[in-house]
């Protein structure tokens, strides 16, 4: 049941701080996605990427970088992590439509 | 673009009973629906999902319609248990894009 991980689970860290959350995945799938929950505002997609080469920006990738390590990896960057950034956040995967999410990692910036 | 939006963000229903979680999506373009459970503590996890050259596709114990004309689109969930109080999401894709662009979210809770 574990074909979508990430890691870390939970992370406190404090303003200013660089953070990466990593994702993996054991599904062979090609696309990969990062998302952003907040509370009433359901999932925003931050960064995609479709294979390895290929990385795109979502709808709010400001303050975010992501690196497609392998086709089974892909890792998002908080480069200067402010307060407003704390969410809950999702990676995903898919081969074209239905998109298999990671179990998430819930980040405070303090 | 596209958005997707939910119309009610809790609903409350009797166990047994069947709910109706409802979706409305604003590009006519969009060509491709998903119905998402996200359980307290885990990642969204796919229910059912339908393409716009249909109007109907049933699952176990789960129905989506879709109306194009009005574009709204609606999860069933027959005789509903403890185990389906979960946030519901939809997701929306314009023809052509390759995003899913996510509703805010409809809490259901089942009440014994």
């Amino acid at each position: 049941d574990a074909d979508v991980t990430q890691t870390p689970r939970n992370r406190i860290t404090k303003t200013g701080k660089r953070i990466m959350l990593e994702c993996s995945q054991t599904k062979g799938h090609d696309r990969m996605y990062w998302y952003r929950q907040d509370p009433g505002l359901g999932l925003r997609l931050i960064y995609y990427s479709f294979d390895v080469k290929d990385i795109n920006k979502g709808e709010i990738s400001d303050g975010y970088s992501v690196s497609r390590q392998a086709q089974a990896k892909f890792s998002l960057s908080l480069e200067s992590a402010i307060p407003n950034q704390t969410a809950l956040y999702f990676c995903a995967t898919s081969r074209i439509n239905e998109q298999f999410f990671g179990p998430g990692t819930r980040l405070t910036v303090l | 673009g596209e958005s997707v939006g939910l119309h009610l963000p809790t609903l409350s229903v009797q166990e047994g009973d069947n709910s109706i979680i409802n979706c409305a999506y604003s590009n006519s373009a969009s060509d491709y629906f998903i119905w998402y459970k996200q359980e307290s503590g885990k990642g969204p996890q796919f229910i059912i999902d339908i393409r716009s050259n249909m109007d109907k596709r049933q699952g176990q114990r789960v129905t989506v319609l879709l109306n194009k004309t009005v574009k709204h689109l609606s999860l069933q969930i027959a005789a509903t248990q403890p185990g389906d109080s979960a946030v519901y999401f939809c997701a929306g894709r314009i023809q052509g894009a390759q995003k899913l662009v996510f509703g805010q979210g409809t809490r259901l809770t089942i009440n014994p």
